[in-house]
């Protein structure tokens, strides 16, 4: 779905470095998320933000942040990387306003951490 | 705590066979359930939600609340099924609203 879109699509990082991985939406969703997927394990959420001045953690927030800055964009960042956070990461976005809520995905950013 | 788990990690058929694609849960309250997919090259996206009740390509997924399993399956694979599928969880909203509890996934070969 174009409407929900990421930017990087891949970044090469090393270890210690800040890194901010970013998504923008044009569906007018209030409520987005981000996911980071690793094989074996499925995705797993890390924050989600249900509107601009809510911001929650996932099961695994530990070495990332997020900003919300707009209803239309939420990025995370990695303070300090580690080789572990490498990973595929997906922001997603859903409208809580529809009686049947289903998220819609960006196409991943794919990380790697030296 | 709410957990999906999916006990094939790979999955491999023949066109035209059957296919299930097993998914069981683990919630204390009412969940609502989804299969999500993702295609090569392409992004996740919604197969179908349990509330539903609908046939999706030709996949129907059926609640279990007393197995607390929710399957998905086709009687008649075709090679374009080959894809990761997900199942995941979303717990009462207004609680925890909208969040999605994923499985491991199970990756479907349907082979010509």
């Amino acid at each position: 779905d174009a409407d929900v879109t990421q930017t990087p699509r891949n970044r090469i990082t090393k270890t210690g470095k800040r890194i901010m991985l970013e998504c923008s939406q044009t569906k007018g969703h209030d409520r987005m998320y981000w996911y980071r997927q690793d094989p074996g394990l499925g995705l797993r959420l890390i924050y989600y933000s249900f509107d601009v001045k809510d911001i929650n953690k996932g099961e695994i927030s530990d070495g990332y942040s997020v900003s919300r800055q707009a209803q239309a964009k939420f990025s995370l960042s990695l303070e300090s990387a580690i080789p572990n956070q490498t990973a595929l990461y997906f922001c997603a976005t859903s409208d809580s306003r529809r009686a049947r809520e289903t998220q819609y995905f960006g196409p991943g950013t794919r990380l790697l951490v030296l | 705590a709410q957990r999906v788990t999916q006990p094939e990690k790979l999955l491999s058929v023949f066109k035209g066979a059957p296919v299930e694609l097993k998914c069981n849960y683990s919630y204390s309250g009412s969940p609502e359930l989804f299969w999500y997919v993702q295609y090569s090259r392409q992004r996740l996206q919604l197969l179908l939600r349990h509330i539903s009740r609908e046939s999706i390509k030709g996949f129907t997924a059926d609640l279990n609340k007393g197995e607390t399993s929710f399957h998905l399956k086709k009687p008649f694979a075709q090679e374009e099924d080959s894809a990761m599928y997900y199942c995941a969880l979303s717990g009462i909203r207004g609680t925890s609203g909208s969040r999605l509890t994923f499985g491991e996934g199970t990756q479907l070969t349907v082979n010509p």
